[in-house]
Order: structure tokens, then C-alpha cells, then sequence
């Protein structure tokens, strides 16, 4: 069964600063990767989905990775911004392609 | 349509009554999720929906929840005598590729609060 995780469970941060969230899951015959946003009342917005034969993705100030062998990801903000406080979430498709599982989420928050 | 639609957004029922949640995928979508996430837990899946074949009910958490797919496209999950554990945000996602290569895409979600 895929387990996945996440640390830390909550970042708070100055605006400006550079983070690193990170994922690890315990079955690596994953198909995908996804990285979510998901602000207090909302639903999920996709960010980065990373397929199994790929390393990383890059979308603006966002980098994810993924390193199979290892069972993690890492999502890179660079230059954080208020704007960018969300809960974020890592999931992977496994189980034949039709389960999303999900970790728990980080809740950053940037602060000014 | 342009997004995952999901209908009610917020939905207040009374133990033991039966609800309906709707599910309006991306337009041409082949594979639909339904999701619950529930107060300060993770998201947990419930069902899958992908082309003609047979959904993957395996998330389903009793037989009081059914869900069907109208047409491969439209979505209803069905909640019948409702429990108050049954309250939490109901999410639907739909992917152009039900196979691992395709990005879900998320609905706002249906919050279901049972008093």
C-alpha cells in the first residue's frame, strides 16, 4: 500500500527567501508525481506533474524533482511571496494508474 | 466546459437523509475521480471512473455510497442515510488519461455538513 509523506507539516518564512518542501513515498512503481496547491476553502490546483521517466519539472518559480530510487520528491520555490501561501500537496498515481494518493500536506505560510 | 464543475458547493442535511453530488468533468475527460477530504485529514480516495470500464469502487467506504457516470461524462455520488462522519469537502477530478500519464484536474469541491 503507498504511503506518502510529507515534511515539514507547516513552514512559515520571510517573503523573499528560498524553500524546499519535501515528499517521500514508500512505493516507488509509481506512474506519476503530482504537486498540488490548495488555499483554505478551495479546491486543488495542479502545479507540476512529473511522469515516472522524468527527473524534474519546471514551471516559473517552481522546480519539483523526483528520484524513484529514493522515494522522494522536492518542490523548490524560489523567491517565496505572500501570494504563495497555500497548503501543498504531493501526491502519487500507482495501483494500475487509478489511485491518486495523496500526503498530508504542507502549510506554508510567507510572510511580508 | 472550461473546469471541473461540482454542484453543490455547500450542501446542510439532516442525519439519515440521502444526498446527491455532482460531478461535471473537463470536456472530453476520459477517467473521473471522487475524493474526500475530511476536517484536518488527508485526502482519501473513493472511486474511479475510467472510459467504459468497470469503476474502481475499492475506496468506497460503506454501501451506504454509490456513485455512476451518465454518458462517460457527468458524475453522481450518491449518499444515502447520511451520518454526521459523512460531513467533509467531496472533491472530483477528471484526467484526459486514466493510465498514469495524464494530470488530474480538480474541481472547488462539494462541502457536505450533516447535522
Amino acid at each position: 500500500k503507498q504511503e506518502v509523506t510529507q515534511i515539514p507539516a507547516a513552514l512559515s518564512v520571510p517573503e523573499g527567501e528560498n524553500l524546499v518542501l519535501n515528499c517521500s513515498f514508500t512505493d516507488s512503481a509509481i506512474y506519476n508525481l503530482q504537486w498540488f496547491r490548495q488555499d483554505p476553502g478551495k479546491g486543488l490546483t495542479s502545479l507540476l506533474l512529473i511522469q515516472s521517466s522524468q527527473r524534474e519539472q519546471t514551471s516559473g518559480r517552481l522546480n519539483a524533482s523526483l528520484d524513484k530510487s529514493s522515494g522522494r520528491s522536492t518542490l523548490y520555490i524560489a523567491a517565496s511571496q505572500p501570494g504563495d501561501s497555500a497548503t501543498y500537496l504531493c501526491a502519487g498515481l500507482t495501483g494500475g494508474g487509478n489511485k491518486l494518493t495523496f500526503g498530508t500536506g504542507t502549510q506554508l505560510k510567507v510572510e511580508l | 466546459g472550461a473546469g471541473v464543475s461540482q454542484s453543490p458547493s455547500n450542501k446542510v442535511t439532516e442525519k439519515g437523509k440521502d444526498v446527491e453530488l455532482r460531478c461535471d468533468p473537463i470536456s472530453g475527460h476520459t477517467a473521473l475521480y471522487w475524493y474526500r477530504q475530511s476536517l484536518g485529514q488527508g485526502l482519501e480516495f473513493l472511486i474511479y471512473f475510467q472510459g467504459n470500464s468497470a469503476p474502481d469502487k475499492s475506496g468506497l467506504p460503506s454501501d451506504r455510497f454509490s456513485a455512476e457516470r451518465t454518458g462517460g461524462s457527468v458524475s453522481t455520488l450518491t449518499i444515502q442515510r447520511t451520518q454526521q462522519e459523512d460531513s467533509a469537502v467531496y472533491l472530483c477530478a477528471s484526467s484526459l488519461l486514466g493510465t498514469g500519464d495524464g494530470e488530474l484536474f480538480f474541481g472547488e469541491g462539494s462541502r457536505l455538513t450533516v447535522l
